[in-house]
């Protein structure tokens, strides 16, 4: 069975500062992994995605992620915060399995402090 | 285009009664997902349809849960003699291809459902 650990339910960074939100996971097979975003009152979008190609993966608004397997992680980064990056931030996994069931993480909320 | 869409976006009801919640895919996208949001909680994963194959139901909580999804396009999920712990919000996600685990789902903007 497939899993996805989200450390910390809630992240605060300063303006400008590196945001660094933690995601670890467990697969019995090479597993293909998510971000999403959920902005406030919006749905959720991918911000990026891991398909077993390059280790690190550049997304949307200035954030990557890098595949580590030997660490079964896949953090999020992005060098400077921005106060429209406050949202919900969700890691996912899929094993592939002939269909896309993905597992969710529970969500870090991100906290842009001026 | 159109991305997907939810209805209602928000419903309150009494405990006990029967709801029924909408979602209409991106056009084409042959994979459909619901999902419900708890406070605190992920995303769990509640039910996929793909095409006209029969549907993977392995995540519905209870048989209280059902879902259909009619000429492969807008899909229904009810809730009979709901409880309060189905306070929740319920997300609709499409994705383009049958298969593929890389595909990105759409998500629509959810129904938030309030059990009193």
């Amino acid at each position: 069975a497939q899993s996805v650990t989200q450390l910390g339910s809630h992240v605060s960074v300063s303006e400008g500062a590196l945001v660094l939100l933690r995601c670890n996971y467990s697969s019995s097979v090479p597993p293909y992994l998510f971000w999403y975003v959920q902005y406030p009152n919006q749905g959720l979008q991918l911000l990026l995605k891991y398909t077993s190609a390059a280790t690190l993966v550049k997304g949307i608004n200035g954030f990557e992620a890098e595949f580590k397997k030997s660490e079964t992680s896949f953090h999020l980064t992005k060098p400077s915060a921005h106060m429209s990056d406050a949202a919900e931030y969700f890691c996912a996994v899929s094993d592939g399995g002939g269909y896309q069931k993905v597992t969710f993480g529970t969500g870090t909320k991100l906290q842009v402090i001026p | 285009g159109a991305g997907v869409s939810q209805s209602p976006s928000n419903k309150v009801t009494e405990k006990g009664k029967d709801v029924e919640l909408r979602c209409d895919p991106i056009s084409g996208h042959t994979a459909l997902y619901w999902y419900r949001q708890s406070l605190g909680q992920g995303l769990e994963f509640l039910i996929y349809f793909q095409g006209n194959s029969a549907p993977d139901k392995s995540g519905l909580p209870s048989d209280r849960f059902s879902a259909e999804r009619t000429g492969g396009s807008v899909s229904t999920l009810t809730i009979q003699r709901t409880q309060q712990e189905d306070s929740a919000v319920y997300l609709c996600a499409s994705s383009p291809r049958p298969s593929g685990a890389t595909d990105t789902q759409y998500f629509g903007p959810g129904t938030r459902l309030t059990v009193l």
